[in-house]
Formats: structure tokens, C-alpha cells, sequence
């Protein structure tokens, strides 16, 4: 069984630039949830997608923008990047049922210089 | 906001027990999850407790009071590898998981 995975794993980018981060659901989980964490914090819930429709979303602006695909793997995008958007960002995948825990990838770590 | 409350550090001793505790606001509350997470890595699972009262699973324990919006997690014969951050993370609705800025804890010899 596939765990979840992300790419890149470490990412560079520019203020003012824009970036996709990626992320692999594991085997049949169907829905995907998006958590940023800046260092020595907790993850903050950033957007969910349920069978390709978000399904709820955080305090977070709309440059941050999302999609789920047929195959349920998903795209993280943010535009007009900040500096403060430097932080790590986690995929998790669950089954869709109620009590079912995250499942995390090992996350893509951004700088924004 | 979701106000979830945690010591943000604790120390404690190869082989003694450690009581983590978690403070949460009730509204729309369905179950609460604990996760581990060591330094650089992902979050991991450890429990998720939806009624009141504690579920064991090995060396770690997880208690719930849906009525006082509480959780503590329990950590027995703690070893140097049990060392990384403990993540109270309450569900509010279908699959919609928060989570609190964490304990970190530091299991000396």
C-alpha cells in the first residue's frame, strides 16, 4: 500500500511568484486535506477536498486556490507568493469516514525569499 | 477561533509517565485525534477517542470529557525516542481536523 506522497520536498521561490505543490493520496482514500505549518507551530488547516469538490476551508486567503483530481492526488497553488508563506506545507489523505485519521505526507518545505 | 490549549513544552524522565493535557472549545466538536510528530518529519497518529473516558493502546493512553472539553495524553515508560511534539487536534464535523500548536516534550536520561 502506497502511503501519501509530496513533490517537490524542498522548493525556492521569489515574493511575488507563484507555485503548485503536488501531493499522491494514499490507495483509497478519497478525500485530501491541505495544512500549512510555519516553524514551531501546529499545522494550520488550509482547504479540504472531497471527490474533487472542495469540502470546507480555512482562514486563509484566496491566492491559495486548490484541486482534486479523477485519481483523487491533488494540487496546492499559491500566488503572489509572501514572505510569510515560507513554512511547511502537509498533504493528508483519509478514506472519507467519519473517526478515520490523517494520513500525512512528509510535506514540501518553501522559502520565499 | 478554535482555541485548543496545550503546555508548549515538557520535560520529563526515561522511564517515568507523562500526562499531556488539552483544553479545547466544544462547539460542533465530533471526536478529538493525537498525533506525534518528531522533528522534521510528519505528523503521525496515535489515537482518537469519541466517547467519554480512556482508550489504552500499549504504552499510550488518551482520555476524553466531551462536557468539559478535555483531553490529556498519557505517556508511560517513556523512552528517549518518545521526544518530539504531541499535537491535540479536535474534529469538528466530517473529517475537519484542527490542530493546536503542540507539546514538546524532551524525555531526558
Amino acid at each position: 500500500e502506497t502511503g501519501v506522497t509530496q513533490s517537490p520536498t524542498h522548493l525556492i521561490k521569489t515574493r511575488g511568484q507563484q507555485v503548485t505543490l503536488r501531493c499522491s493520496s494514499q490507495s483509497g482514500h478519497n478525500t485530501v486535506s491541505w495544512y500549512q505549518q510555519a516553524l514551531g507551530q501546529g499545522p494550520q488547516f488550509i482547504f479540504q477536498y472531497y471527490r474533487e469538490e472542495e469540502n470546507g476551508r480555512g482562514n486563509f486567503p484566496p491566492r491559495f486556490s486548490g484541486l482534486q483530481f479523477p485519481n483523487y492526488s491533488s494540487e496546492l497553488n499559491v500566488n503572489a507568493l509572501e514572505l510569510d508563506d515560507s513554512a511547511l506545507y502537509l498533504c493528508a489523505s483519509s478514506p472519507g469516514q467519519d473517526n478515520s485519521p490523517l494520513h500525512f505526507g512528509n510535506g514540501t518545505r518553501l522559502t520565499v525569499t | 477561533g478554535q482555541n485548543i490549549d496545550q503546555p508548549t513544552e515538557m520535560t520529563a524522565t526515561e522511564g517515568a509517565i507523562v500526562q499531556i493535557n488539552c483544553t479545547y472549545q466544544t462547539s460542533g466538536f465530533n471526536g478529538l485525534f493525537w498525533y506525534q510528530q518528531h522533528a522534521g518529519e510528519a505528523p503521525t497518529f496515535l489515537s482518537y477517542n469519541v466517547l467519554d473516558g480512556l482508550e489504552e493502546k500499549g504504552r499510550f493512553s488518551s482520555f476524553l470529557s466531551r462536557s468539559k472539553g478535555y483531553s490529556y495524553l498519557l505517556l508511560k515508560e517513556l523512552q528517549m525516542k518518545d521526544s518530539a511534539s504531541y499535537l491535540c487536534a479536535p474534529e469538528r464535523g466530517y473529517q475537519k481536523v484542527t490542530f493546536g500548536i503542540g507539546t514538546k516534550l524532551q524525555v531526558i536520561p
